[in-house]
């Protein structure tokens, strides 16, 4: 079965440096991985995703997360931090078959301080 | 991009009435809806996967019979929590999938009492 794992339930960086919000995941083939954003009262939003295409993938905002299938990582990245990067982050992976279903990893709560 | 809607987008009820939660894809068609839960500071669990027109799969452990979900036409599905109490009380998000693409309702906040 397919799951991931989000490392820091919380990361709290200062305006201006750089994001790094760390995934792993379980699978026994090739998956499909995203990363979504919520913020307060407003709908989630895909960053980005990966399905088997060129492993460093660029995503909205200038967030981008590589996948290092050696250590069955996806982990999030992004230059420099704005305030408004402040929300909560959720890796997700695509179950196989059947409806394709996304698996939600726990979430790591992003603060970003002047 | 797509847009999907939920109404209402919080709720307040008494525990024992039940409550219905529209999800509508409002310029896409959505052969396929999902419906999730998400308690405070949690991840989001899936409930179920709704097709237009067929009954509704349901995750192991959610009650199909508390959790009726009605996928009535291409843009529109709807939840509704029979027999409320207060431990049903959580965020529930929809999400409609356009082929490949999945889009998230901004999500339901329902409070029993």
């Amino acid at each position: 079965a397919q799951s991931v794992t989000q490392l820091d339930s919380h990361v709290s960086v200062s305006e201006g440096t750089p994001v790094l919000l760390r995934c792993n995941y379980s699978s026994s083939y090739s998956p499909s991985l995203f990363w979504y954003v919520q913020h307060p009262n407003k709908g989630l939003q895909l960053l980005l995703k990966y399905t088997s295409a060129a492993t460093l993938v660029k995503g909205i905002n200038g967030f981008e997360a590589e996948f290092k299938k050696s250590e069955t990582s996806f982990h999030l990245t992004k230059p420099s931090a704005h305030m408004s990067d402040a929300a909560e982050y959720f890796c997700v992976v695509s179950e196989a078959g059947g409806y394709n279903k996304l698996i939600f990893g726990a979430g790591t709560r992003l603060a970003v301080h002047p | 991009g797509a847009v999907v809607s939920q109404h209402p987008s919080w709720v307040i009820c008494k525990s024992g009435t039940s409550v219905k939660i529209e999800c509508r894809s409002l310029d896409f068609q959505a052969t396929t809806m999902f419906w999730y839960r998400q308690f405070p500071k949690q991840s989001l669990m899936l409930m179920a996967t709704s097709n237009e027109g067929s009954k509704a799969t349901y995750e192991q452990g959610v009650e199909k019979d508390k959790f009726l979900i009605n996928h009535a036409s291409l843009t529109l599905s709807t939840l509704t929590v029979t027999s409320a109490h207060p431990e049903d009380s959580s965020f529930y998000i929809c999400s409609a999938r356009d082929g490949f693409r999945e889009f998230f309702g901004p999500g339901t906040r329902l409070t029993v009492l």
